[in-house]
């Protein structure tokens, strides 16, 4: 089993650029979820979706869109990246949607200029 | 809003024991412990529920007070392995979904040989 992967693992942007952030898991998980990490702040969390065909915003959702393309896959859009949307970007998993423990994939390390 | 860790770093000895503190302004009904190496992706340790006892993980325990909304993470006779930064998570919502959880800004814990 390889967990939670992500892709891509380092990304440069410039100011107005679109990307989507890739993650995936197989461990056959009901929930997903898209954090934001930055320096001092700790983990913030930007969407969830707690079963296939939902979504949920988070804490920070602004300037961010998510797609649960089925039960494995679950990205992470920016239509317009900002300088302040530089950040480490992690994804992670869950069981079921009454679950505690979340998995965490490697993270995208995103540079916004 | 996000649970509030003190101390901030925390530099100790192998087979010192260690404190870590996460408190909240709001009522809490689960705290869930998380420790990220650096680099790496956050790992779940364990998770307090309201009205449920203590958990552990090998030397590493927490407590949960209620009253006080605060939860506390002992680590006893810290190994080498220990160091890493460590969050404690709180649900977002006052009814205490585990789907949304906001972090503290982390411990750094340093073990020295």
């Amino acid at each position: 089993n390889a967990g939670v992967t992500q892709t891509p693992k380092f990304q440069v942007l410039k100011t107005g650029q679109s990307m989507t952030l890739q993650c995936a898991q197989d461990m056959n998980h009901n929930s997903m979820y898209w954090y934001r990490q930055d320096p001092g702040m700790g983990l913030r969390l930007i969407y969830y979706s707690a079963s296939e065909g939902t979504t949920d915003k988070g804490e920070v959702p602004n300037g961010y869109n998510v797609s649960r393309l089925n039960k494995r896959e679950f990205s992470l859009r920016l239509e317009s990246a900002a300088p302040s949307q530089t950040s480490v970007y992690f994804c992670a998993s869950s069981p079921r949607h009454d679950s505690y423990e979340q998995y965490f994939g490697p993270g995208t390390r995103l540079t916004v200029t | 809003q996000q649970p509030v860790q003190s101390p901030q770093a925390v530099i100790l000895r192998e087979g010192e024991d260690a404190v870590i503190n996460c408190s909240s302004s709001k009522a809490l009904y689960s705290v869930h412990w998380y420790r990220q190496k650096h680099g790496e992706a956050p790992v779940f340790l364990m998770i307090l529920l309201k009205g449920g006892e203590q958990k552990g993980h090998d030397k590493i325990s927490a407590s949960f007070n209620e009253k006080k909304q605060q939860s506390s993470l002992y680590l006893t006779a810290s190994q080498l392995s220990y160091s890493g930064t460590y969050f404690c998570g709180t649900p977002l919502l006052a009814a205490g979904s585990a789907r949304q959880l906001t972090f503290g800004s982390g411990t750094q814990l340093t073990v020295l040989p």
